[in-house]
């Protein structure tokens, strides 16, 4: 079955401070894996994309296929950082996605 | 500019009162979805259409209807609303011309059925 799995519902970390939100995913196939984010009262947005392997804002997410995973991670979070993260996946085609649960990040001062 | 737009932002309605929420992108893109988001769970995927009169459910259909008439248009169609269809929707659009996709967000339709 398609599942993107987001263990952590909430995650508080302090300005500074690293922060590794966790996505893992079942796909019998080869996915396209992304992180899309939600900052207060806006607009879902794409944050990144494992097949460019950029990094935006400091996250960077590395795609790792044995452990299926696609954790999401910033060496220094900052506070402007708060918001709702979803990792996702696309299967073959790239429409049909399947969204985690969210994980919303909340950084402390 | 590029966007999706959806309307209304906020809708209020009454149990079995048909409505519809409109959604227009001006990106000229091939697919659009639609997509519930409630607490815990998530976004769930409602319809999507690969292109004009193309469309297939998503993971939680039952409920809804989706039309897709022209390509810039995709509204939602819910003939007969009930309580549980209090949500949050999203409407997306995306392309693959440049190889990969990503999708583009409405601002949200947040609907009360009572």
């Amino acid at each position: 079955a398609q599942r993107v799995t987001q263990p952590e519902k909430l995650l508080s970390v302090f300005k500074g401070a690293p922060v590794e939100l966790k996505c893992n995913y079942s796909y019998s196939g080869s996915p396209e894996l992304f992180w899309y984010v939600q900052y207060s009262r806006q607009r879902l947005q794409l944050l990144l994309r494992h097949i460019s392997r950029e990094s935006i804002k400091g996250f960077t997410a590395d795609l790792n296929k044995g452990e299926t995973s696609f954790h999401l991670k910033k060496p220094f979070a900052q506070e402007e950082d708060s918001a709702m993260y979803y990792c996702a996946l696309s299967g073959t085609g790239g429409f049909k996605t399947i969204f985690g649960a969210g994980t919303r990040l909340f950084v402390k001062a | 500019e590029a966007q999706v737009t959806q309307n209304p932002r906020y809708l209020i309605t009454v149990t079995g009162k048909k409505l519809t929420v409109t959604c227009s992108q001006n990106m000229n893109h091939e697919y659009m979805s639609w997509y519930r988001q409630d607490p815990g769970l998530g976004l769930r995927q409602i319809y999507y259409s690969m292109n004009v009169e193309v469309t297939d459910k998503g993971d939680v259909p039952e409920g809804y209807k989706v039309s897709r008439k022209e390509k810039r248009n995709f509204p939602l169609i819910l003939e007969s609303p009930s309580p549980n269809q209090t949500s949050l929707y999203f409407c997306a659009s995306s392309s693959r011309a440049r190889g990969f996709s990503e999708a583009f967000f409405g601002q949200g339709t947040r609907l009360t059925v009572v």
